[in-house]
């Protein structure tokens, strides 16, 4: 069955530094997004992307923050300058259709910023 | 924003049909709900979903009150494996985000 698959699996780093999760959603899938949950909270939508462009992003989704589908397989998310605030579960999620059909969820990086 | 309200938690025997609730009293004519779970800390399952008729799948029941305004999932036999948060999610029009709530904890008792 294919799924999402997302690395690192576990990600420190120190504040102020940037990191880049990387996500490959599945093959045929047209719409990606990210989301978080930061520890004991509710999943919290990031940004979703189709057709090489942000379709909707949320508040949290500041100018710190970039995607990117660097070639036809990968997906990823830039935090340009972590925060401590920024230490969550960070899921990539992807679907064939907007509305339709269902999102499928990558297990999660875990950001740990120190 | 979430727009659905469920129960914080609720337990289940093993083996027996497990009932979720939840409401949404102001879903709009085009938007569907969404049935979601999280098992512990990975990624958010999809279960199923529907617009007003009742759904089936493998692996849960779907049923939506004709006034659209509640619905009920159904898991028909429970296993320890089933215990998790479930998440009601109504989504529609020009979203394509899934807006999370605090969704419903679940525990399946042997």
């Amino acid at each position: 069955e294919p799924e999402v698959t997302q690395t690192p699996s576990h990600q420190v780093t120190q504040m102020g530094q940037e990191v880049i999760l990387r996500c490959v959603p599945i093959s045929n899938h047209l719409y990606f997004y990210w989301y978080r949950q930061i520890l004991g909270q509710k999943v919290e939508f990031l940004v979703s992307f189709y057709n090489n462009e942000i379709s909707e992003k949320s508040e949290i989704f500041d100018d710190q923050f970039s995607v990117e589908r660097p070639d036809g397989s990968n997906f990823t998310l830039k935090i340009r300058s972590t925060k401590l605030e920024d230490s969550a579960m960070y899921f990539c999620a992807s679907s064939d259709d907007r509305l339709r059909d269902e999102q499928f969820f990558g297990p999660g990086t875990r950001l740990t910023v120190l | 924003d979430a727009k659905t309200t469920q129960p914080t938690s609720m337990d289940c025997a093993e083996g027996r049909a497990a009932n979720l609730p939840c409401n949404h009293s102001t879903i709009s004519g085009n938007e569907y709900v969404y049935w979601y779970r999280q098992i512990h800390s990975q990624g958010p399952q999809y279960i199923i979903h529907g617009l007003k008729n009742n759904e089936t799948n493998e692996m849960a029941s779907l049923i939506i009150t004709e006034d659209r305004k509640s619905s009920t999932l159904i898991l028909p036999h429970a296993t320890l494996r089933d215990t998790a948060v479930y998440y009601c999610i109504v989504r529609g029009g020009n979203d394509y985000k899934l807006s999370f709530g605090a969704g419903t904890t679940v525990t399946v008792r042997a």
